[in-house]
């Protein structure tokens, strides 16, 4: 596709439940990175991918956060016992390779109640 | 670590008059420095960056940035703002020089007033 694209665009789960969120990078781009955004806050690093593997994962929260890429292209968030405190934008980002620039999803605004 | 101030949360200004949104950083090592614009329940879109040469940058909608790499600062400016500018605009810097894993700031909500 044209650009990143984020799915779902907005998810609203109950709390305990587990979601997923899928991630599919502009074609070609080797380098994925999730983000967090919280209300009134900026983008928080989750993790990035180089091809299939997590080269960087330090920015996950704890245990229940995970992140797949297994063919190197899409890449899909899980969230596993959801919090309220998970609730918060979603936006991941992909570039050609490490060294260039990260373009953005639209993001998938999750919703814990 | 990078770390990444906003000075101020909330900007108002008067359509068609200038603005400057201010920034901030820390980092131990050479680092490349962004401005991010987004539009209610958007993602992120990028206005400009500074990577290296000249510390005068300009990117899309007419913004500029000026990299001092003395008071660590690359403050945002428009000479003239429209009600379209209205959006929240996040600074950022990167991991290093060479990676693109990036540190924002909390964001600056920009208010055009008609």
């Amino acid at each position: 596709g044209a650009g990143v694209s984020q799915t779902p665009s907005n998810k609203v789960t109950e709390k305990g439940k587990y979601v997923e969120l899928r991630c599919d990078p502009i074609s070609g781009h080797t380098a994925l990175y999730w983000y967090r955004q919280s209300l009134g806050q900026g983008p928080e690093f989750l993790i990035y991918f180089q091809g299939t593997g997590a080269a960087d994962d330090s920015g996950l929260p704890n245990d229940r956060f995970f992140a797949v890429r297994p063919e190197g292209s899409v890449s899909t968030l899980k969230i596993q016992r959801t919090e309220r405190g998970d609730s918060a934008m979603y936006l991941c980002a992909s570039s050609l390779n490490q060294e260039t620039e990260a373009f953005f999803g639209q993001g998938t605004r999750l919703t814990v109640v | 670590a990078q770390s990444v101030t906003q000075l101020d949360s909330q900007v108002p200004v008067f359509e068609e008059a200038p603005v400057e949104l201010r920034c901030n950083y820390s980092s131990s090592v050479s680092v490349y420095l962004f401005w991010y614009v987004q539009y209610p329940n958007q993602g992120l879109q990028l206005l400009l960056k500074y990577l290296s040469g000249s510390t005068l940058v300009k990117g899309i909608n007419g913004f500029e940035a000026e990299f001092n790499k003395s008071q660590t600062s690359f403050h945002l400016r428009k000479p003239s703002v429209h009600i379209s500018d209205t959006a929240e605009y996040f600074c950022a810097v990167t991991l290093g020089a060479g990676s693109y894993q990036l540190t924002f700031g909390k964001g600056t909500k920009l208010s055009v007033i008609p």
